[in-house]
């Protein structure tokens, strides 16, 4: 079955730390993975978009990595700021309908 | 701004009553999609069209109608709801159907918090 895990469910951090956000997917065949920043009251906006043959992107204080053999990324927050405080959620493109399959998501608390 | 605006952003109803909700957008795109976003699941998708023509049903029950007039509108009807479609419905866009590529991208509207009573 197709499934997208996000570790941990929840996270709290302090201003000016770093963070690491995991996804799990056992999605085949795999076309692509999307990390999503989603602020309270918003939609989804797309942060990095990574294909098969990419292992590291940056996005200002984000960077998303990805191990396709292990099925697995990262999105790694540098500095984190208060406006950091969001849900991050995986999206993996794949399955033999190309589906988006979407991660339940990580809610990531700033503290100052 | 993601150039995706909906509307109401919140609603209230009955179960007997019957609403609309709405979704624009300003950028050109083709391809419209409506997500139901609950507590603690995934996006589910709902339905998609791309110009103005449904292409996409997952399995939705029929207390949801959806409507495409045109490529930049959006609306989802909804009638004798219950409880538990109480959710965020988020519209988004995209300038064609996505085909899995690196330049993949929907843009979401802010969503509509709806609370069925």
């Amino acid at each position: 079955k197709n499934q997208v895990e996000q570790s941990p469910q929840s996270l709290i951090i302090l201003e000016g730390k770093n963070c690491t956000l995991q996804c799990n997917y056992t999605v085949s065949p795999f076309s692509n993975l999307r990390w999503y920043k989603q602020d309270t009251g918003r939609g989804p906006v797309s942060l990095t978009i990574m294909t098969f043959s990419e292992n590291t992107k940056s996005n200002g204080r984000y960077t998303a990595t990805l191990d396709a053999d292990t099925k697995q990324s990262s999105l790694h927050i540098t500095a984190s700021q208060l406006s950091d405080s969001a849900s991050y959620i995986c999206v993996v493109r794949g399955g033999s309908q190309g589906n988006l399959i979407f991660g339940k998501g990580t809610k990531l608390s700033v503290k100052p | 701004e993601t150039g995706v605006t909906q509307t109401p952003r919140h609603l209230v109803m009955g179960m007997t009553n019957k609403k609309s909700l709405k979704c624009e957008q300003h950028l050109g795109h083709n391809a419209m999609y409506w997500y139901k976003q609950s507590a603690k699941k995934p996006l589910e998708l709902m339905f998609v069209y791309n110009f103005k023509e449904q292409t996409e049903n997952n399995s939705v029950p029929s207390r949801f109608s959806p409507e495409c007039p045109n490529s930049s509108h959006l609306f989802l009807h909804l009638h004798t709801l219950q409880p538990e479609d109480s959710a965020l419905y988020l519209c988004a866009s995209s300038p064609s159907l996505l085909s899995g590529g690196a330049t993949d991208t929907q843009y979401f509207g802010p969503g509509t918090r709806l609370t069925v009573l």
